[in-house]
């Protein structure tokens, strides 16, 4: 199986912060990176596809980059409503795995 | 707009089987596009693919699961399910059904997830 490590696993940022979340996969999966925001009793929602493509309704201050091995979701001026846990997940070869996630809290 | 919705018992005892269903809504389950997975969150851990299937293809499973696993689609009620036998404790977590994409593969839309515990 790809191993994702996902780093740091947790950080405290104040609003209107930058914030970048790196993943590294355990082998190369070309751009086959997505990236997912998890929040308590909602669903799931998917943010960046294919390591830098905007999902549809995603605010743009939302991106990625990388391809490789090495990938990094950016959030470029934090809002409230992005404090949430974040993975990666590798959709290259079956199984399919994610990073054991990103906890973003409010400084 | 596609939701999916899980549905199922929320206490399992151990040694025996789980089942989940989900129904989609706002789509087709029969599209070509897409195939169907479930997700799963044990409490503080990540998140575990347990396995997809097709719309007239074969189920994919995570091998750490395949012995234990069968997901099957309902195409009359636009459903999938999930069962999970010989169940422990390890199994109890947040149980999520999702819609993926093609290859490069990726989740587009979940279901809120239901949480399942193994208990007696």
């Amino acid at each position: 199986d790809i191993q994702m490590t996902q780093s740091p696993s947790s950080l405290s940022a104040s609003v209107g912060d930058r914030v970048a979340i790196t993943c590294r996969a355990s082998q190369s999966i070309s751009n086959s990176l997505n990236w997912y925001q998890l929040k308590a009793g909602k669903a799931p929602k998917l943010l960046i596809y294919t390591a830098s493509s905007l999902e549809s309704g995603v605010p743009s201050r939302f991106s990625g980059s990388g391809s490789g091995t090495d990938f990094t979701l950016t959030i470029s001026s934090l809002q409230r409503e992005d404090f949430a846990t974040y993975y990666c997940q590798q959709g290259y070869i079956v199984p399919w795995t994610f990073g054991h996630g990103t906890k973003v809290e409010i400084k | 707009q596609v939701q999916l919705q899980e549905s199922g018992p929320g206490l399992v005892k151990p040694s025996q089987t789980l089942s989940l269903t989900c129904t989609v809504s706002g789509g087709s389950i029969s599209s070509d596009n897409y195939y169907w997975s479930w997700v799963r969150q044990p409490a503080g851990k990540g998140l575990e693919w347990i396995g997809r299937i097709y719309t007239g293809g074969s189920p994919n499973y995570n091998p750490s699961l395949k012995s234990r696993v069968t997901i099957s689609v309902d195409t009359s009620k636009n459903q999938f399910s999930l069962r999970l036998g010989s169940v422990t404790a390890a199994d109890t977590a947040v149980y999520y059904c999702v819609r993926g994409y093609g290859f490069p593969s990726f989740f587009d839309y979940w279901g809120r997830g239901t949480l399942v515990s193994v208990s007696s």
